[in-house]
């Protein structure tokens, strides 16, 4: 069966710090995947989806960026943190448009 | 591009009664239609999806009724429990086109 890896759980990091999640997807080949923010109550923002190696689609301009090194391994990378950065972020898998998104357990960031 | 919305925000609910929450989507074209579940502080997980071809989906206590028409599909949750509290996305894709989510239903129910 397929499942999701997502890490850290929480983290805490100081504005103008550099960020990396990392998520891997096992028991599949190919998947789509993406990640997500979610603000304090709020609904799910598209940031970036691959639909495979090197192939990454941002979905809002911003000071993040993601890479997509390995066919099952997505990171979520940013040079400097901004307050605004904070939220819920998940990445997410899928075999293609047509099919569920399974998400990941989430990073909880805070930027101080 | 697609755009799904979703109605109502909030709901506040009885336990026993029955609650429903609708969206509309703008793409014609949209085939495929889940609904996710997202307790506090965990990651959305879908509870039941329907494809175009299908005009209602029942599991035990959720439904998904779709329009194709009218462009809109819903959710039905019968005899709610207080474990039924949380928000709910619904969401539209077509092909292999990325989901679009609506902005949530924080639904609450009361015992």
């Amino acid at each position: 069966s397929q499942t999701i890896h997502q890490w850290p759980a929480t983290l805490v990091q100081p504005v103008g710090s550099p960020l990396s999640l990392e998520c891997t997807v096992e028991g599949t080949s190919n998947p789509n995947l993406y990640w997500y923010r979610q603000a304090a109550g709020r609904g799910l923002q598209l940031l970036f989806y691959s639909v495979g190696i090197g192939q990454i689609s941002s979905e809002v301009p911003q000071n993040l960026s993601a890479s997509r090194p390995q066919d099952r391994q997505f990171i979520l990378s940013s040079k400097k943190l901004l307050l605004s950065d904070s939220g819920f972020y998940l990445c997410a898998w899928s075999t293609g448009g047509d099919s569920p998104l399974h998400f990941g357990n989430g990073t909880r960031l805070t930027v101080t | 591009g697609e755009n799904v919305e979703q109605h109502p925000s909030t709901l506040s609910v009885q336990e026993g009664d029955s609650a429903v929450i609708k969206c509309t989507y703008s793409d014609s074209a949209s085939n495929y239609f889940p609904w996710y579940k997202q307790e506090l502080g965990k990651r959305p997980q879908l509870i039941i999806d329907i494809r175009s071809n299908v005009g209602e989906k029942k599991d035990q206590r959720i439904a998904v009724t779709l329009n194709k028409t009218a462009k809109h599909f819903s959710l039905h949750i019968t005899e709610t429990q207080p474990e039924d509290s949380a928000v709910y996305f619904c969401a539209a894709s077509r092909g292999f086109q990325k989901l679009v989510f609506g902005t949530g239903t924080r639904l609450l129910v009361s015992p």
